[in-house]
């Protein structure tokens, strides 16, 4: 069974960067073709896809985000982890890892726990 | 930027059959997925490739699409269904992922 962890500070200051990461277990992350994705939601709203990696390093942003995210992958240490810059208040939310977003062709299975993360000086 | 649109509400009395719908222009073309989510947990899969579903998930269950339209059914609807509900997809090039805006069940 798959399992997915965040981690990361749950608090940044303004117009500094927020990095996560997000720890698989119960299979390589570079075993089959998977993408790993990051989606956040704040509080009392909806989910927002970031972006996905690929175990190749390729990667997909969300438009609105594009200028801000960085995804990368370390299978050495069967982790994926997420850079989001120059935060604002906006930024504060629930941050989930998630397995798939493969660009229609296959579901978000299994997700982590999420984390908050709260943007505040 | 491409958007999917979920209706903010839908309520249901126990026994009742509930349907949340998602429109999208490139639903004709992308797969849909549907997720559950309930008070301080993270979404479970419910409903992939537009009506296939997952083991675990209870038949009441199922996902139907037409034209640039999915939709989630729930029959019998029970109290245990009270969530959030999000539909997602990709626009029509699959380069990025899409959320619906999220339907709240209520179970009257």
């Amino acid at each position: 069974q798959v399992q997915l962890q965040e981690s990361g500070p749950g608090l940044v200051k303004p117009s500094q960067t927020l990095s996560l990461t997000c720890t698989v277990s119960g299979g390589s992350i570079s075993s089959g073709s998977y993408y790993w994705s990051w989606i956040r939601q704040p509080a009392g709203k909806g989910l927002e896809w970031i972006g996905r990696i690929y175990t190749s390093g390729s990667t997909n942003y969300n438009p609105s985000l594009k200028s801000r995210v960085t995804i990368s992958v370390d299978t050495s240490k069967n982790q994926f982890s997420l850079k989001l810059s120059s935060v604002t208040a906006a930024d504060t939310a629930v941050y989930y890892c998630a397995r798939g977003g493969c660009g229609g062709d296959c579901p978000l299975d299994y997700w982590g726990q999420g984390t908050l993360v709260t943007v505040s000086s | 930027s491409y958007e999917l649109t979920q209706p903010p509400s839908v309520s249901v009395s126990p026994g009742q059959t509930a349907r949340i719908t998602c429109s999208g222009d490139a639903l004709p073309k992308q797969y849909a997925y549907w997720y559950q989510q309930k008070p301080g947990q993270a979404p479970v899969l419910v409903i992939y490739k537009d009506s296939e579903r997952p083991s675990g998930i209870p038949e009441r269950f199922s996902g139907s699409s037409s034209g640039t339209t999915v939709t989630l059914t729930i029959s019998g609807v029970q109290a245990e269904d009270e969530a959030d509900y999000y539909c997602q997809s990709a626009d029509s090039s699959g380069t990025y992922e899409v959320f619906g805006g999220g339907t709240k069940l209520t179970v009257l």
